[in-house]
């Protein structure tokens, strides 16, 4: 049991190339996210799914994008970068959210991404 | 929309003494409210998970108390140790959506 395991751990783009950063779970959870960690702006939620096949927005949604095709996996994607999205990135998962309470949310370790 | 907000933003502490970290919230219509703890470059543990319909949980020497009437919870550390130093962060889950404060970064020192 892995866990969420989450990849490329380090990475440095240029201003406008595109990535996919890799989430995956394999506690059969329902509910993945992602996060940016930013310091003075804490933690602020990308995108979310609560399930395969269905994505919603966060807070932050723009410049990203997500899909939700297995449960297990939950990417995320930057079409086109930029140095506003330097940042740590952490994917997390839980066995559902919201109507389902009391259910801990696990997380990655974090991917460190500069835009340059 | 709801905010988190934690106190104090960073706090120093010696070995041995027993601390509160504070967290408060906007809206009172959340699902639950967890703790987390993050080391230096590394992730998010849960600590302590407190359901909407709770008042506390503990762990060890760790206590959560949760009072959604007024928007507040606290953790509370009993005798401190170094190995508790990192940031600790709380977060409440409204409709989906976990939504964190900004954490309290503790140092106990030796």
């Amino acid at each position: 049991n892995a866990g969420v395991t989450q990849t490329p751990k380090f990475q440095v783009l240029k201003t406008g190339q595109s990535m996919t950063l890799q989430c995956a779970q394999d506690m059969n959870h329902e509910y993945m996210s992602w996060y940016r960690q930013d310091p003075g702006m804490g933690l602020r939620l990308i995108h979310y799914s609560v399930g395969a096949g269905i994505t919603d927005q966060g807070e932050v949604p723009n410049g990203y994008n997500v899909s939700r095709s297995t449960t297990e996996d939950f990417p995320l994607r930057l079409l086109s970068a930029a140095p506003s999205q330097t940042s740590v990135y952490f994917c997390a998962s839980s066995y559902a959210a919201g109507q389902r309470t009391g259910n801990t949310i696990y997380f990655g370790e974090g991917s460190w991404l500069t835009v340059v | 929309k709801q905010e988190v907000t934690q106190i104090p933003a960073a706090l120093s502490v010696p070995e041995g003494e027993n601390l509160v970290l504070n967290c408060s919230f906007t809206d009172s219509a959340i699902y639950n409210l967890q703790w987390f703890r993050q080391d230096p470059g590394k992730g998010l543990t849960s600590l302590l998970l407190i359901q909407s319909s709770q008042r506390e949980q503990t762990s060890g020497r760790l206590n959560a108390s949760l009072d959604k009437s007024s928007g507040r919870s606290t953790l509370y550390i009993a005798a401190s140790q170094p190995g508790d130093s990192a940031t600790y962060l709380c977060a409440v889950m409204v409709g989906g959506k976990l939504i964190f404060g900004q954490g309290t970064e503790l140092s106990v020192k030796p």
